[in-house]
């Protein structure tokens, strides 16, 4: 079946050291989207990628950076992560038309960051 | 600028009772998209229906049903004989059409608790 799937499930890291989370998917779709969502709360877009085009929100924190090497593979990275990074991080994948057409989005299982 | 407010942080029924979930947005675009989404305990956000501006007609999928009205900016979800598999946090999403950011605004989300 075609899906979004992140690795890992579950990341525990220390305050202050670098952690990539990883995010593939088989859709062929051309957007992905990374999501920050903690407990209670809506999901806080970090930054999207529109094909190569990478767009980063306003208030997303220089510390949070973001790779996609190609279609199908997404990463974000945390450079020096706070306490405060705590959260689960979403994978999302819409597929993006120029017509003005809005497809809905397809999550993955997500990654629970836990910062010691 | 888009918006959307539900306004019902939680709701608590009890099995097999009929139980509809408010969603009221803005925006300036004449042309948009709604959409909701579930996001049961094991955390993975799962599309539900998408509908277009242009698209007013409501629409039932087995016990779930949506009810859209442009007049009053409203898109509410109706889950009728509620189970305890319902229970999860429901977000209704926005996202404008052409000439509008194609990223989608969630609202706060609905926390359903449905007892046995």
């Amino acid at each position: 079946d075609a899906m979004v799937i992140q690795n890992p499930r579950y990341q525990v890291t220390q305050f202050g050291k670098p952690v990539t989370l990883s995010c593939s998917q088989t859709l062929n779709h051309n957007v992905m989207y990374w999501y920050q969502q903690k407990s209670s709360q809506a999901p806080k877009l970090l930054f999207h990628y529109y094909d190569k085009d990478f767009n980063n929100e306003a208030d997303t924190p220089d510390n949070f950076q973001s790779r996609r090497p190609n279609t199908s593979f997404c990463f974000l990275d945390i450079r020096s992560p706070g306490l405060g990074d705590a959260a689960m991080y979403l994978c999302a994948t819409s597929r993006g038309s120029a017509g003005g057409l809005r497809n809905e989005q397809f999550f993955g299982p997500g990654t629970r960051l836990t910062v010691l | 600028a888009q918006k959307v407010t539900q306004a019902q942080t939680e709701i608590s029924v009890v099995e097999k009772e009929d139980v509809t979930l408010d969603c009221v947005y803005e925006t300036r675009d004449t042309t948009y998209y709604l959409f909701w989404y579930k996001q049961p305990p094991s955390g993975e956000l799962v599309f539900l229906i998408r509908r277009n501006s242009f698209d007013e007609q409501n629409e039932i999928s087995g016990r779930y049903s949506w009810n859209f009205q442009k007049s009053t900016s409203s898109f509410n979800f109706t889950i009728t004989a509620s189970q305890v598999v319902d229970s999860a946090v429901y977000f209704c999403a926005l996202s404008e059409g052409s000439g509008g950011s194609y990223i989608p605004t969630f609202g706060r989300g609905t926390s359903l608790i449905v007892h046995p």
